[in-house]
């Protein structure tokens, strides 16, 4: 039983296409979350979001944007997409946003390629 | 500014030669601590979540610890299944450490 699943696995697409990785937990966490793992491996929060709260990292474009059909999945669109865009993108879950039962449970990747 | 960093950026041991990776933070209201691990091609995996300055927590051949300025990962015999890199992440600001790249040989 996979936790925490990512579709696609690999994505390649070309400079100023939009694109969307999908994501579903199946721990009945109320949270989810976007990360970026640039080619430094450095990994770096984007989104968190739960049914009360969406917590957006300054620093993330605004061509980036979370999108939640129910509580078991977040997706994430990119629109316009640049060449620094490329990097490996986490998504992960935890049952609380803070707090006791914060630890992640993260998904296999989606390695974005931008030419 | 937020920052966390961890040392050394890479380690190689032999099997069974045991040590330490550390995690140092300044980050403001600092509430405690994840540890993770995360295999190559793979997402991280929860090890350990710290909350105050004193804590420990074990896990086989693992010990985690806390201060109020940082962290470590005791490794204890390490066996080459424990090569990996091993990151550090803040509660509720979520900010990752830079990792530390354990390789472990027979």
């Amino acid at each position: 039983d996979t936790a925490v699943s990512q579709t696609p696995k690999y994505l390649v697409t070309q400079m100023g296409n939009d694109k969307s990785i999908k994501c579903e937990q199946n721990l009945g966490h109320d949270t989810m979350y976007w990360y970026k793992q640039d080619s430094k491996k450095f990994l770096k929060i984007m989104f968190s979001y739960n049914n009360k709260e969406l917590i957006i990292n300054e620093t993330v474009p605004n061509r980036f944007s979370p999108k939640s059909p129910d509580k078991a999945h977040l997706n994430l669109h990119i629109n316009s997409l640049e060449l620094g865009d490329s990097a490996v993108y986490f998504c992960a879950s935890s049952q609380e946003r803070r707090g006791v039962d914060n630890e992640q449970f993260f998904g296999p990747g989606t390695r974005l390629t931008v030419l | 500014e937020d920052q966390v960093t961890q040392s050394p950026e890479a380690l190689r041991l032999q099997e069974g030669e045991s040590s330490s990776l550390n995690c140092s933070y300044t980050v403001s209201g600092l509430r405690g601590l994840f540890w993770y691990r995360q295999d190559p091609g793979k997402g991280p995996e929860f090890l350990f979540t710290l909350y105050s300055a004193g804590e420990e927590k074990e896990k086989e051949r693992l010990k985690a610890t806390l201060t109020k300025k940082e962290s470590f990962l005791h490794i204890t015999a390490p066996k080459p299944e424990d090569s990996a890199t091993y990151l550090c992440q803040t509660h509720d600001k979520l900010i990752f450490g830079t990792g530390t790249r354990l390789q472990v040989f027979p």
